[in-house]
């Protein structure tokens, strides 16, 4: 079955510490999509990052980056000199063809509550 | 500007009664969604409806209701029938219903049932 897990349900961390949250995810299909969410406390999710099971390259943009592992199934989120303004719930999902054919739906994990202390 | 509009921000009914939780976009996507979020909870999908006039159940649609007029607006009715209406409930749209594509969403509605 599809299934995306955030095993952290919250981290706290001091202002300037890096910090890594977790994702491993569970799907049959060989061509899926993993997605990478922030919630902040206003509500709205906002889109981060989109990468294909093909694409195996880590991405950097400023001072995050995600690492792609196919061989462990994880798809994991770096913050590096964290801020207090990255304090938020933030989410992994996956896009596959659970609803049948090409449809996009999003499966989420329960997400991962980060609080940046100054 | 473009986005996706939900109103209200909070919205408190009372037990027994329907209430339409709207949503409007200007970003000219095909596909729209709503999901629920529960407290520590991921986003579960309610509705989803990759082009007008067309809408399909996503894994939690008891109790709900939608309706596809216009490609701008996927208003969600939360009908009395739905055991544990009070949540927060986010709208989203994709350019279309492929999986390829990623979904913005709107700031949400917090609805409340006493």
């Amino acid at each position: 079955a599809q299934k995306v897990t955030q095993a952290q349900t919250e981290i706290s961390v001091v202002e300037k510490e890096d910090v890594t949250l977790d994702c491993v995810y569970e799907t049959r299909d060989t061509t899926y999509y993993l997605f990478w969410y922030k919630q902040p406390p206003s509500g709205e999710l906002v889109f981060l990052i989109r990468r294909n099971s093909f694409d195996e390259q880590n991405e950097i943009s400023g001072r995050y980056s995600w690492n792609f592992q196919k061989s462990t199934s994880s798809f994991n989120f770096t913050i590096t000199a964290s801020q207090v303004v990255d304090s938020a719930v933030y989410f992994c999902a996956l896009s596959d063809s659970n609803y049948g054919g090409s449809q996009g739906n999003l499966i989420f994990g329960k997400g991962t509550k980060l609080s940046v202390k100054p | 500007d473009g986005g996706i509009t939900q109103s209200p921000k909070y919205l408190f009914r009372k037990e027994g009664q329907n209430v339409t939780l709207s949503c409007e976009q200007n970003l000219n996507h095909d596909a729209m969604y709503w999901y629920r979020q529960d407290p520590g909870q991921g986003l579960r999908l309610i509705y989803y409806s990759q082009i007008v006039n067309d809408f399909q159940k996503g894994d939690i649609a008891e109790g709900y209701s939608v309706s596809r007029e216009k490609k701008e607006s996927f208003p969600l009715t939360v009908t009395s029938a739905q055991k544990n209406p009070t949540a927060f409930y986010l709208c989203a749209s994709s350019i279309d219903g492929g999986r390829s594509y990623e979904q913005y969403f709107g700031p949400g509605t917090r609805l409340t049932v006493t």
